[in-house]
C-alpha cells in the first residue's frame, strides 16, 4: 500500500461538471501539495496546504489533519482542466524534516473533460 | 524568464554512457531537488540539496551523482547509463521551509537510453 493514495484513477467529466480528487496519507507532514501535470509533461504547483482550505479560481482544495485526508474541487470543469493531478505529501521524517519538497507522491489522477 | 531551467530537454543515449543534465534556478531559493518519473508516470525523490549540501539521498544507485556548485545550480551526472535509466527527471526547487512556500518544477529532461 502506498503512503500516499489518490482516486480515482481515471475521471472522465463533462464540461461545466463538478469535480472531486481525493488524496489520503499515512505519514506525518509539514505540508500537502496539489499538482497538475499536462500532457506536455511540465508540472505546475496549484497548492500547498498545511491545513483548512484554499482556493483559487475555480480550483479548492481543503485538508482534514486528523483523517490524513485531502481533496481537490473543480467547479464548472472546462477542457483546459484536462490533464493529471497529483496529490503529493510533504513528509516529516527523523532525517528530512520538514523540507518542503521530500515529497511523496500518490499515482495521479487522469482527469479529461469532454466539451 | 524561467524559474527552473533544465538542459537538455531530450537526450537519447546509448547503454553504458556517461551523461549530465543540468539545473538552474533564479528564484534565490536554497533547496532544490531532483525527481524521477519512470515509465508509469509514477514520481520518486532522488536527491535533495539545501545550501549545497545533500540533505536526501532515496536509494538512488551510486551511478547518479547531483552536484550542486552554487545554490542556484544541481546538475546531475550519470555514468554507465542503463535501461532503466530511461524516463523523465525533473528538477525542483523551493525554500528549506515555512508555510507559504511552495516547489517550483522545471520541465523535464526525457532520458532515453537504447
Amino acid at each position: 500500500k502506498n503512503e500516499v493514495e489518490q482516486s480515482p484513477q481515471n475521471l472522465t467529466a463533462q464540461e461545466g461538471e463538478f469535480i472531486t480528487i481525493n488524496c489520503s496519507y499515512s505519514v506525518g507532514i509539514s505540508a500537502l501539495h496539489w499538482l497538475q501535470q499536462h500532457p506536455g509533461g511540465g508540472i505546475v504547483s496549484l497548492f500547498m496546504l498545511s491545513s483548512g482550505k484554499k482556493k483559487h479560481g475555480r480550483l479548492i482544495a481543503t485538508i482534514n489533519i486528523q483523517e490524513k485526508h485531502s481533496s481537490l474541487h473543480i467547479t464548472a470543469s472546462h477542457p483546459r482542466d484536462s490533464a493529471v493531478y497529483i496529490c503529493a505529501a510533504a513528509a516529516l521524517t527523523m532525517n528530512y524534516g520538514g523540507s518542503q519538497g521530500n515529497l511523496i507522491f500518490g499515482k495521479g489522477t487522469k482527469l479529461s473533460v469532454k466539451p | 524568464d524561467t524559474a527552473v531551467s533544465q538542459t537538455p530537454k531530450y537526450l537519447v543515449t546509448q547503454m553504458g554512457n556517461d551523461k549530465s543534465i543540468k539545473c538552474e534556478q533564479n528564484l534565490g531559493h536554497d533547496t532544490m531537488y531532483w525527481y524521477k518519473q519512470d515509465s508509469k508516470k509514477f514520481l520518486k525523490i532522488m536527491f535533495s540539496y539545501n545550501n549545497k549540501e545533500l540533505i536526501i539521498n532515496e536509494t538512488v544507485p551510486n551511478r547518479f551523482s547531483p552536484k550542486s556548485p552554487d545554490k542556484a545550480h544541481l546538475n546531475l551526472h550519470i555514468n554507465s547509463l542503463e535501461l532503466g535509466d530511461s524516463a523523465v527527471y525533473f528538477c525542483a526547487s523551493s525554500s528549506w521551509t515555512g508555510v507559504g512556500n511552495t516547489i517550483y518544477f522545471g520541465e523535464g529532461s526525457w532520458l532515453t537510453v537504447v
